[in-house]
């Protein structure tokens, strides 16, 4: 039990599907984190909400949009996805935003695999 | 553009072998991190350091600002620290980007 359960654990869409990634903890943290990474590549910081307001987008496209309705619960919903997106997408939380602070705990990853 | 770089990529060790795994990074940082993933993809964060040495059961891991350079150590190693083991700073000034590095692939042998 790692206290950050991603749903669902696989997912394979079309190109022209509309899907969401599910994200929840239930550390009492207030930030939470979605990643990607691609095969052969390092990990990337997709965006960060702390205290539920976004304070992070490292140049995300905007087919890939992410929800944050309480410090609980995050989504990435995705529409229009490109075979290139084709990853496991990782959930984190920790107790305030960013890295310098305090280390953060994972979920489990959602593989998403684009036809 | 700050870069992370960690050696060796791939590493096999037998059971009970003392293990390093380096991360070098090329900016100042505000905090280095050390994390663990297991095949499936899981993540566990290991250590978070600014200075100094840390440890935790057979891990242990130590930073030196001035070199900008970071070690992993596992002691009495065994099959289960199988893993990749990623190096992942934060730069600091109004980027503050987030790098990690590429992993270290660990195999240990029974």
């Amino acid at each position: 039990e790692t206290g950050v359960t991603q749903t669902p654990r696989h997912l394979v869409m079309g190109m022209t599907n509309k899907k969401s990634l599910k994200c929840e903890q239930h550390l009492g943290h207030n930030a939470m984190y979605w990643y990607k990474q691609s095969a052969k590549k390092p990990l990337e910081l997709m965006f960060v909400y702390n205290f539920k307001e976004q304070t992070e987008n490292n140049s995300v496209p905007s087919r890939f949009s992410p929800e944050c309705p309480n410090s609980s619960h995050l989504f990435l919903h995705l529409h229009t996805l490109q075979p290139e997106d084709s990853a496991l997408y990782l959930c984190a939380s920790s107790p305030e935003g960013g890295w310098g602070g305090q280390p953060q705990h994972f979920g489990d990853g959602t593989r998403l695999s684009i036809l | 553009k700050n870069e992370v770089e960690q050696s060796p990529q791939n590493l096999t060790a037998q059971e009970g072998e003392f293990i390093t795994i380096n991360c070098s990074y090329s900016v100042g940082i505000s905090a280095l991190h050390w994390l663990q993933q297991h095949p499936g993809g899981g993540i566990v964060s290991l250590f978070m350091l600014s200075s100094g040495k840390k440890k935790h059961g057979r891990l242990i891991a130590t930073i030196n600002i001035q070199e900008k350079h970071s070690s992993l150590h596992i002691t009495a190693s065994h099959p289960r620290d199988s893993a990749v083991y990623i190096c992942a700073v934060r730069s600091l000034g109004s980027a503050r980007q987030l790098t990690f590095g590429s992993g270290t692939q660990l195999t240990v042998l029974p």
